[in-house]
Formats: C-alpha cells, structure tokens, sequence
C-alpha cells in the first residue's frame, strides 16, 4: 500500500479563496482522522470519521471549516473563505480502529497550507 | 487546562547523551500510550507503544508509564544525531482518537 496520500502538498492562495484539501487513506482502515499543525498550537485535532461518518467535529475552528467522507477512499477538508490564520499543516491520517498498537495512526505527508 | 501536557523543549543534546522526553495527563481514562517522532516536514510516525502501566524496551529506546502519577516518558539511550526530530506523546482510551501533546524538538550534535 502507498500509504496515506494527501494532496496538493503544497497550496499558496490569496484570503478570501475557497481551499480543497484531498486525502486518500490506508485501505481497510475504519477511521479517518485531519489535523492542523502550527508551531504555536501544535498538533489539533479537527474532525474524524469512522466507517465514513463524522464522529467528533469539535476541533474545527469555525463554519468557514468543512470536511466530508463520501466514500471509504475519499476524504476532502474545504476553507471557505480562508484567512492568513489558517496558514499551517494540514494532515490527514488513517487506523484500524481496533485497538491493536494503541490504534497506530498512519499520517499522510501533509498540504503545507499558506494564505496571503 | 489540557488533557496532555508535555515537556516544550526544545533539547540539545550531544551525541551519546541519554535523553528524557515527558507527559502528564489528566484523563484517567486513558490506556494506550504511545510516542511518535516527526522528522522534518513529515508526518508522525508511531516510535513506541504501551499498555497500562510498566516499561516497555525497544533497542536503544524505552517508554515508561505511571499511570498512578499519570506520567509517561520516552528515554533515549546513545543519543545519535538521526534521532533529531519532534517527539510527541499521544494517548487514549480504546479504538478511536488519540490525544496528542504539543512535541518536544530534539537536536543530537555530532
């Protein structure tokens, strides 16, 4: 398997731009997990999913935050409008969700986000 | 106040040194316990992972849990420059999400 695979890696906008970030993840893995990581707040927790359904959304900032899971293999993260703030690293990262190794999540490269 | 906290660093250490990375949490809850090492512009990975309390060793590597004073760590032994990276502890109760600790950066010198 290729592992978790993000995509852009890279993604430089203006404020006020609609964003897309895209993840693929391990296949056979149950849960899905995005983050934001930023030297100041480290790693959070935005959303995750388990078989496809959003269990716990606390983590996103605001409404201008969306994420959906239509399929097993598929999983976006939208800013709509995005601002300078959201400038971070953004991860996506997949488990098996049964308990094995602590549930070792399995973290995509990241889309290295950067709004004017 | 948040549920794991860890040590903010960051460390510099010469090569060879032993090295203490640390956690407390406050969720009791918790029972799975683990460190993941980020390298540079990468995602974590899973470095070490334990169960309930005790010691677990891994070659150069041992993660350590005292679930009564809700205290874990990660000691480094023979510390090697490729050991430079961000340690970050994470935790949780079953199948799920983990909570993770802000990281601590390590910088080995040759």
């Amino acid at each position: 398997d290729a592992g978790v695979i993000q995509s852009p890696r890279h993604e430089v906008t203006e404020m006020g731009q609609e964003v897309t970030l895209r993840c693929k993840p391990i296949s056979g893995h149950d849960y899905l997990f995005w983050y934001r990581q930023t030297m100041m707040r480290g790693l959070e927790l935005l959303i995750y999913f388990n078989n496809n359904v959003p269990i716990d959304d606390s983590g996103m900032p605001e409404d201008r935050f969306s994420a959906k899971m239509p399929n097993a293999s598929f999983s976006t993260l939208k800013i709509q409008p995005s601002e300078p703030r959201d400038s971070a690293v953004y991860f996506c990262a997949s488990s098996l969700g049964r308990g094995d190794r602590g549930d070792e999540q399995f973290f995509g490269p990241g889309t290295r986000l950067t709004v004017l | 106040q948040k549920e794991v906290e860890q040590d903010p660093g960051p460390l510099s250490v010469p090569e060879g040194a032993i090295v203490s990375l640390n956690c407390t949490y406050s969720n009791s809850a918790f029972q799975y316990f683990m460190w993941y090492r980020q390298y540079s512009r990468k995602g974590p990975e899973l470095l070490m992972y334990t169960y309930s309390s005790g010691n677990k060793e891994d070659g150069r590597f041992t993660a350590q849990v005292d679930k009564s004073s809700k205290y874990i760590s990660l000691f480094i032994r023979d510390s090697q420059p490729s050991d430079s990276a961000t340690y970050l502890c994470a935790m949780n109760t079953n199948a799920g999400k983990s909570t993770f600790g802000d990281g601590t950066t390590l910088t080995v010198k040759p």
